[in-house]
């Protein structure tokens, strides 16, 4: 199994600041990884795939980057509505989510 | 309109059984991979299950291997999760989600299931 492991588990923020992001993969999946964005009551939401391909319709202040089993999650200037949970999953070897990162304002 | 509706969800004792429906419209089903993923209260998501589009790959996460099965219906534009010999750790929101090459891009808003005495 590839275990995913996000950090931190909780991040402090402002509107307008620059947040990142950290998940490592147990082993590597070359750029297969995906971000997500979750809300409270609602589904998961495909924010990046492939490690740093900007999902259809999601604002290019959301960044990804990275390979192998270090990969990062980039808002810049963090705008009200980006207030959630974030999770990054592999997708190389069936599907493993990490345990979130939730972005709280500060 | 890309749209994922799952029902079925319910209050049942351990050792019950459930089946779980997904109606899927906007989209044509048979070009697309589907999954089944859960999510526990207060836990980040974990992948289920897994049927390819012309239905020949199978997956299961190893907890749920011999008692849940997968299976998709063309014809009802519709993916089927049945769920025997539930534990009381199988409690949680199951979302039904469409995959292109593997990447999970849509999911449905979730049936919840609570395995209790």
């Amino acid at each position: 199994d590839v275990q995913m492991t996000q950090s931190p588990s909780t991040l402090s923020a402002s509107v307008g600041d620059t947040v990142t992001i950290t998940c490592r993969a147990s082993r590597g999946i070359s750029y297969w990884l995906a971000w997500y964005q979750q809300k409270p009551g609602k589904a998961p939401k495909l924010l990046i795939y492939e490690a740093s391909r900007l999902q259809s319709g999601v604002p290019s202040r959301f960044r990804g980057s990275g390979a192998a089993t270090e990969f990062t999650l980039t808002i810049s200037s963090l705008q009200p509505d980006d207030f959630a949970t974030y999770y990054c999953q592999q997708y190389n070897f069936y599907w493993t989510f990490g345990q979130g990162t939730r972005v709280d304002l500060k | 309109e890309v749209q994922l509706e799952e029902s079925g969800g319910a209050l049942v004792q351990p050792g019950g059984s459930l089946r779980l429906s997904c109606a899927a419209s906007g989209f044509t089903l048979n070009n697309y991979g589907m999954n089944w993923v859960r999510q526990a209260p207060g836990k980040g998501p974990e992948w289920v299950s897994h049927i390819s589009s012309e239905g020949i790959r199978i997956y299961y996460r190893d907890s749920v291997k011999g008692r849940f099965t997968i299976s998709r219906d063309h014809a009802e534009n519709s993916v089927f999760l049945q769920m025997n010999s539930l534990r009381v750790e199988d409690t949680a929101v199951y979302y039904c989600a469409r995959d292109r090459s593997e990447v999970i891009d849509y999911w449905g808003q979730g049936t919840l299931v609570t395995v209790s005495s």
